[in-house]
């Protein structure tokens, strides 16, 4: 059963950088198809992509934020980190990572499951 | 950017109604297409990848459709627990965007 869960701060100031840890278990990271994703939705709005990584280190993120994102994994802890710099109020969402599978040998994937998600509040 | 737009934005319906969702793509994206369940308070469930295909455990009321630029996600008769939001995904290119939602209600 592959289950991850994220974890971090609930409140950020403005300016701050945020830290994200999610923490999964039942799959590797090494596996080849595998990757980890970040995405958020805020409040009563539509689900937002953020990025990704992949089994070879590969990453992936959302042009509107690759500036202020990085995403990192740590395989032998499976846990994977997403940092975002510069938190502004509209920042303010849950945040959900997810389990990034595909179909061997072709370009399909998707993403299942999803952790519980967590609720960051960008606030002074 | 790949654009996604579902129609409609919400929609209210009867137990045991049949009900279809559209996705549009603002470019083609072959079958790179997931759907996705919302219930209030819960984290998105998959329900259909690839446009067609049923997850594991979905029940079998759910079907999608489509390919291209244009999809659907049909409930072939609404259960209480399908009251939800339903959002579709595409997997080609980056950024990969999801549509705006679409709200089932009761009616």
């Amino acid at each position: 059963q592959i289950t991850l869960k994220e974890s971090g701060p609930t409140l950020v100031k403005p300016t701050q950088t945020l830290t994200l840890t999610c923490t999964f278990s039942g799959f590797s990271l090494s596996t080849t198809g595998v990757g980890v994703g970040w995405i958020r939705q805020p409040p009563g709005k539509a689900l937002e992509w953020l990025a990704l990584i992949y089994w070879d280190d590969d990453r992936s993120y959302s042009p509107s934020l690759e500036s202020r994102l990085t995403i990192t994994k740590d395989t032998s802890k499976n846990q994977v980190v997403l940092t975002m710099t510069n938190m502004d109020p509209v920042d303010t969402a849950t945040y959900y990572c997810a389990h990034r599978i595909g179909r061997i040998g072709t370009t399909f994937w998707w993403f299942d499951p999803w952790g519980q998600g967590t609720l960051v509040t960008v606030s002074s | 950017d790949i654009q996604m737009t579902q129609s409609p934005s919400s929609l209210s319906a009867s137990v045991g109604d049949r009900v279809t969702i559209t996705c549009r793509a603002s470019q083609s994206i072959s079958s790179h297409l997931n759907w996705f369940q919302q219930r209030p308070g819960e984290a998105p469930k998959l329900l259909i990848y690839t446009a067609s295909s049923l997850q594991s455990g979905v029940p079998s009321r759910f079907s999608g459709s489509g390919s291209g630029t244009d999809f659907t996600l049909t409930i072939s008769s609404l259960q209480p627990e399908d009251f939800a939001t339903y959002y579709c995904q595409q997997s080609y290119g980056t950024p990969y965007t999801f549509g705006q939602g679409t709200k089932l209600e009761i009616k």
